[in-house]
């Protein structure tokens, strides 16, 4: 099936730090979307994004669509410990008119540095 | 208060022996979907349903199954389980598709022996 390449895989942060993941793909998806999950919990949406080249912030998050629409990426600014934990981009296509399914990276881990 | 819940939680059970986990939300979501989730490999589609009676297979629906008879309603179905079905499963909904907030149940645990 298709792929979404979601890198870093894992990283450390240090409080006050700046944070970036991006995630590519070999085709082009209309919706990318950043998800967080932590321990035990169910992933939650954090950005939608629906036209290439979009950029939307969420507070202390900024995700943009890639202008090729085959990539995104995902900042935090000034990270604080409650941002640890697993986020995910997850994109989708349009086929004919009909939605198709949604498509996860494998995820970025988030931790504190020790 | 709105919510997606899935039953059971965690479920230890053995290879072939039918099983359904349940999923209900109450926010009059027309979408609904199942995916796993594998250490390693994220989380990945099994099913999902736009509207009652609207299903389609995503990206692993290989050994399960879905019905979507009623709007709130949403079971996955595994006929003969097999270990490789091991796995943390959740399911989640949204008004109309994922331009709308996707909301996550709790997830479910389930080891197949």
């Amino acid at each position: 099936g298709q792929q979404l390449n979601q890198s870093p895989q894992s990283m450390f942060i240090q409080e006050g730090e700046d944070v970036s993941m991006n995630c590519t793909s070999s085709s082009i998806f209309n919706t990318w979307l950043w998800y967080k999950q932590d321990p035990g919990e169910g992933p939650v949406l954090l950005i939608a994004l629906y036209k290439a080249g979009e950029l939307t912030s969420n507070g202390r998050l900024t995700a943009q669509f890639g202008i090729t629409r085959k990539d995104s990426f995902l900042n935090i600014s000034a990270s604080i410990p409650s941002d640890v934990g697993i986020y995910f981009c997850a994109g989708q296509q349009n086929y004919g008119g009909s939605q198709g399914n949604l498509i996860f990276g494998k995820g970025t881990k988030l931790s504190v540095k020790p | 208060e709105a919510q997606v819940t899935q039953n059971p939680r965690y479920l230890i059970t053995v290879t072939g022996k039918k099983l359904t986990v349940t999923c209900s939300q109450n926010m009059n979501h027309e979408y609904m979907s199942w995916y796993r989730q594998d250490p390693g490999l994220g989380l990945r589609q099994i099913y999902y349903s736009m509207n009652v009676e609207v299903t389609d297979k995503g990206d692993v629906p290989e050994g399960y199954k879905v019905s979507r008879k009623e709007k709130r309603n949403f079971p996955l179905i595994l006929e003969s389980p097999s270990p490789n079905q091991t796995s943390l499963y959740f399911c989640a909904s949204s008004r109309l598709w994922a331009r709308d907030t996707q909301y996550f149940g709790p997830g479910t645990r389930l080891t197949v022996l």
